[in-house]
Order: structure tokens, then C-alpha cells, then sequence
């Protein structure tokens, strides 16, 4: 019932893009989006709420397809503070959540 | 400034004895959370209360025990009982018991038994 997330890791340069997904085998009715720096509490990025499709933060936003129970974060640009381990929330009919195992993002000079 | 927090930051602990992690919130929020986060692995949901004086097990519960008898407070013990107790511990609350809220973290505690 976790969700699946993929990449495990991604190593970036500053500016450059990526795309972090996270996969549901039952449908989905949010899904939350949080950072976690190392040795510190997940910090919450945002939530897609089950008929809306996509939410922007700054340069971070995301998508949340409910036909293919996934959802994926876009960061743009991305910036040496964007490092940290990524992690989703899936949210269930039943208020039951779950969270994937992390992606970790490294940005590099 | 509301928030959550959680004492200790560290603790360290023989093996056989019991331990109560500290959390409290300033939020007023209803629903709190106690999870379990082991190097490379996701968050694991130990127990849950979606109001006070009420909870439940979530899906690692085995080995732990809660109360919540008032609405800021949520205290997790760790009880010899658990097999595998090192980890690190983070409390999170949200308004309700709701998938459409977001849930505001602790600081954690890094339990460490030998």
C-alpha cells in the first residue's frame, strides 16, 4: 500500500531540472508533497486534492493525475537549498495515508 | 510561535528499559501522529489520535503504547518489548484527522538502545 516513488536519487547541477513521481495502486485522493534535510522534521511543500490537477509553489509545483494514481513534483532551476530528500503522502478514501520512501535530491555547483 | 516540539533531540537507552518521547503542540490541532523513520525508508505510522483521549494503532504499533489526555500533548512510550527500537522518532499533528490537511512536524527524537 506505498506508494512507489522514483528516482530513489537524482543528482543535479544549479539550474537544472527535475521530476520526481510517485505512484499509488489504489486510487488516490491527495497527495501531499514534503522536504526533508538530513536530521530534520519533513517540511510541507504541497497538497493535490482528488479533481484538481496541478499546484504551483515558486519554482517547485506539481501534478497529480487521478486516472493513473500518480502524481509527480517539478522543481525548475533548481538551487542548492532544493537539496534534501523528497518524500510523498498518499492520501485514501478511508483518511488512511502512506508514505513513499523517499527520493533523494542532491544540487551540486 | 505555534508549532510543535519534541525533547529530547537525542536519547540514548539500555536495552529493557522503557522510554517516553515528549511531543507537544501549540497548533490546537485535533489529530496527532507518531512515526518511525529508519535510514532510507519512508515514514511508518506507529499510532494515531484523532481527538483527545482517543487513539489508534497504526501499522507498526507492536511494542509501543500512547495517551492522550490532553489535546497538546501526544507521549509515545517505547517498551522493551519493541524488537528493533533504534530509529528516529517524529511527531506530526494536523487540524483534523483529514488526508486534505497537511500534517506539521516535530524536530524528531534520534533514540539510540544498546
Amino acid at each position: 500500500q506505498q506508494p512507489v516513488q522514483s528516482p530513489q536519487a537524482v543528482i543535479l547541477r544549479e539550474g537544472e531540472d527535475a521530476v520526481i513521481n510517485c505512484s499509488s495502486s489504489k486510487a488516490l485522493y491527495s497527495v501531499h508533497w514534503y522536504r526533508q534535510k538530513h536530521g530534520e522534521a519533513p517540511v510541507f511543500l504541497m497538497i493535490l486534492l482528488k479533481g484538481g490537477e496541478q499546484k504551483g509553489h515558486e519554482k517547485i509545483s506539481a501534478s497529480f493525475n487521478e486516472k493513473k494514481q500518480q502524481s509527480s513534483l517539478y522543481l525548475t532551476a533548481s538551487q542548492l537549498s532544493y537539496s534534501g530528500t523528497y518524500f510523498c503522502g498518499t492520501g485514501y478514501n478511508n483518511n488512511d495515508m502512506r508514505f513513499g520512501a523517499g527520493t533523494r535530491l542532491t544540487v551540486k555547483p | 510561535d505555534g508549532g510543535i516540539t519534541q525533547s529530547p533531540k537525542y536519547l540514548f537507552r539500555k536495552e529493557g528499559q522503557n522510554v517516553t518521547l515528549s511531543c507537544e503542540q501549540n497548533l490546537n490541532h485535533d489529530a496527532m501522529y507518531w512515526y518511525r523513520q529508519d535510514p532510507g525508508q519512508g515514514l511508518r505510522l506507529i499510532y494515531y489520535s484523532q481527538i483527545v483521549n482517543d487513539f489508534q494503532k497504526g501499522d507498526i504499533a507492536e511494542g509501543y503504547s500512547v495517551s492522550r489526555e490532553k489535546k497538546e500533548s501526544f507521549p509515545l512510550t517505547v517498551t522493551s518489548a519493541q524488537k528493533n527500537p533504534t530509529a528516529f522518532y517524529l511527531c506530526a499533528s494536523s487540524t483534523a484527522w483529514d488526508i486534505s490537511y497537511e500534517q506539521y512536524f516535530g524536530p524528531g527524537t534520534r533514540l539510540t538502545v544498546t
